[in-house]
């Protein structure tokens, strides 16, 4: 059964650092990995999707990367804002036909002015 | 395009009540998903579906019921409400091919 995990749990930083969120999961056998940013009483927005044969994926100021034989993924975060403070999630895809998403519990940002 | 739309956006419900909730998307995906989410904890899959008439059970199926006689359309059915089920409840879609996934805003619903 495929697990994820996150670390940290939560973090604190001071706007304007560089910051790095960790997804481990126990199944390499996956289609792709999925970062989501949650705000308070709100749904999921997706940041950024990895496909499986892709090491890593950029978008502004995020950068995800992705290694399959470690059951690795980081989310990097440059230059926080305090906009940047949410939760933020990221999901495996599995199963036969990529039906299975399994999510971690996400890691609470704080960034502070 | 709407995305995935979810109604409604609140309810409370007294123990006992039935209620459905629905979730609709625009963009012909296959695969819809529901999950409830309880505060400060990760998202629990319910069912989810992968195609109009197929319906399977997640990790956490028991007082719920789904049907997806269409596409577009995914509800969800609280048979005799129970406090246990007060919950965020997220309805999500995925696109055909990327397996990106699309939630809606989500429905509070409190059992009392």
């Amino acid at each position: 059964k495929q697990e994820v995990t996150q670390i940290p749990a939560a973090l604190s930083v001071p706007e304007g650092e560089n910051l790095v969120l960790n997804c481990s999961f126990t199944d390499s056998a996956i289609y792709n990995l999925q970062w989501f940013r949650q705000d308070p009483g709100k749904g999921l927005t997706s940041l950024l999707l990895i496909q499986s044969s892709q090491r890593e994926q950029t978008s502004g100021r995020l950068n995800a990367s992705l290694d399959k034989s470690s059951g690795r993924s980081t989310l990097y975060i440059a230059a926080s804002q305090p906009g940047d403070s949410a939760t933020y999630l990221c999901a495996v895809i599995g199963g036969n036909y990529g039906q299975n998403f399994v999510f971690g519990p996400g890691t609470r940002l704080s960034v502070l002015p | 395009n709407a995305g995935v739309t979810q109604t409604p956006k609140f309810r409370i419900l007294k123990i006992g009540q039935s209620m459905t909730l629905q979730c609709t998307q625009d963009m012909n995906h296959n695969y819809m998903y529901w999950y409830r989410q309880d505060p400060g904890m990760g998202l629990k899959l319910i069912y989810y579906s992968v195609g109009a008439g197929i319906t399977d059970k997640g990790e956490v199926p028991n007082g719920y019921n789904v049907s997806r006689s269409t596409t577009e359309d995914f509800p969800l059915r609280l048979e005799l409400a129970a406090p246990s089920q007060t919950s965020v409840y997220f309805c999500a879609s995925v696109g055909t091919g990327t397996y990106e996934q699309y939630f809606g805003p989500g429905t509070r619903l409190t059992v009392t």
